[in-house]
């Protein structure tokens, strides 16, 4: 079962920043928060992934919370592009024999970018 | 770069029939997964390879499903026969190591009839 909890949608107006949040309550210390997203008849396209630090790449910034049991995924310019299932995943950094730190993908957010 | 290819895009079945889907990931990509995704929901992994042998099989349904990765680079997934429940988008994804991130293809549609 996915470990995250995402909300089911969000709207967002077109070149506002949209902020997507994640709840990882159950986050180990040997995981990562990654980000997908999935935009309709297309196979999901990483984001952005970070350990304890934000992170912030060409196309989003990720924060963190300091107890790292929620994230916040920033887009900072939302276009119509942007429409699509956000997908917040926690994956096993690295293992001592066990998982072998696959994504398992929850319903995701369904974020819907308006003109 | 080439991202990874799939075919065929779309396929409609009956029930009992079987299929197969072909997947050839990114050059130089040593991981790769097959994923099922049905229609509302987050895709779920099937099947893990790394170079030509199987990672993670846990969720593949053995009994009609199978998948092989021959010479460590491209990869067929078989069902046989089919369910009506079978009805998914079938995704493949490659990444370079079992660490790193994943790049999918399109996926092919498939019905089951």
């Amino acid at each position: 079962d996915a470990k995250t909890t995402q909300p089911t949608s969000m709207d967002c107006a077109e070149g506002r920043a949209a902020n997507l949040p994640c709840n990882h309550s159950t986050i180990s210390g040997n995981e990562y928060v990654y980000w997908y997203r999935q935009i309709h008849s297309q196979g999901p396209q990483y984001i952005i992934h970070g350990l304890k630090n934000n992170e912030t790449n060409e196309m989003a910034s990720l924060i963190i919370t300091e107890d790292r049991k929620s994230s916040t995924l920033i887009l900072p310019h939302a276009t119509l592009r942007d429409t699509a299932v956000y997908y917040c995943i926690v994956r096993v950094a690295w293992n001592y024999g066990g998982s072998q730190g696959n994504l398992i993908f929850g319903k995701g957010t369904k974020l819907s970018v308006k003109p | 770069e080439a991202g990874v290819a799939q075919s065929p895009r779309y396929k409609i079945i009956e029930k009992r029939q079987s299929v197969a889907f072909w997947c050839n990931p990114i050059s130089g990509h040593a991981t790769l997964y097959w994923y099922q995704q049905i229609l509302g929901q987050g895709p779920k992994l099937l099947i893990q390879f790394q170079n030509n042998g199987v990672v993670d099989d846990s969720q593949l349904p053995k009994d009609r499903f199978s998948a092989e990765r021959l010479k460590g680079v491209d990869s067929t997934l078989k069902i046989q026969p089919a369910k009506l429940e079978d009805s998914a988008v079938y995704l493949c994804a490659s990444s370079r190591g079992q660490r790193e991130k994943l790049f999918f293809g399109s996926g092919t549609q498939l019905s089951v009839l």
